[in-house]
């Protein structure tokens, strides 16, 4: 597609489940990045996939929080035994391989743990 | 480590004024240097970038920023505001280091009135 796609948009969840949150980056794009908007906490790093190097996991908070992408393309974050805490918006990002040629953004996916 | 502050939460001015959002950073290296707006209900979009060069980077927008070594920070500015330029504003860095996702700041919401 033309942007980077996430799925769902909303999701709502019990504490204690594990939810899966899509990720489709733009064709070609060999960079793709997870990052967490928190009311007051901006954007949090997560996770950062670079072709097929070992991706960069430093930013994930907790073992509860995984990341995969398979093939080169479509990223899947997964939570398990999802938190109140977990509540945010989780937003991807892809890019050509660097980030100096800037970020194209999703519209991320509305996280609310209850 | 590397770190972006937006020392200011919120920024208000009428619209025709110049406005400024401020940002500064702090690296080990030569940083690289981004501005992202998020309006509402959408995706972060890149407005600019510095890398190297020219201190003043123009942008999308009419938005400009300059970049400042001695003073490590990268304001944002435009010489007169628009009601429309209303939304978030995010200050991004990166070290000239391979392998390194964009590390952002928390964020200013900016108001522009009529």
């Amino acid at each position: 597609g033309a942007g980077v796609s996430q799925s769902p948009s909303n999701k709502v969840t019990e504490k204690g489940k594990d939810v899966e949150l899509r990720c489709d980056p733009i064709s070609g794009h060999t960079a793709l990045y997870w990052y967490r908007q928190s009311l007051g906490q901006g954007l949090e790093f997560l996770i950062y996939f670079q072709g097929n190097s070992a991706p960069d996991k430093s930013g994930l908070p907790s073992d509860r929080f995984s990341a995969e992408r398979t093939g080169g393309s479509v990223s899947t974050l997964t939570i398990q035994r999802t938190q109140q805490e977990d509540s945010a918006v989780y937003l991807c990002a892809s890019s050509l391989g660097g980030t100096e040629r800037g970020y194209t953004f999703g519209s991320g996916t509305r996280l609310t743990v209850v | 480590a590397q770190s972006v502050a937006q020392p200011e939460d919120q920024v208000n001015v009428a619209e025709g004024n110049p406005l400024t959002v401020k940002c500064t950073y702090s690296v080990s290296g030569n940083p690289y240097l981004f501005w992202y707006v998020q309006y509402p209900n959408r995706g972060l979009q890149f407005l600019l970038k510095y890398i190297t060069g020219d201190n003043l980077v123009k942008g999308s927008y009419g938005f400009e920023a300059e970049f400042n070594k001695s003073q490590t920070s990268f304001h944002l500015k435009k010489p007169s505001a628009l009601v429309s330029d209303s939304a978030l504003y995010f200050c991004a860095v990166r070290v000239n280091q391979a392998g390194t996702a964009l590390i952002f700041g928390k964020g200013t919401t900016l108001s522009v009135s009529s």
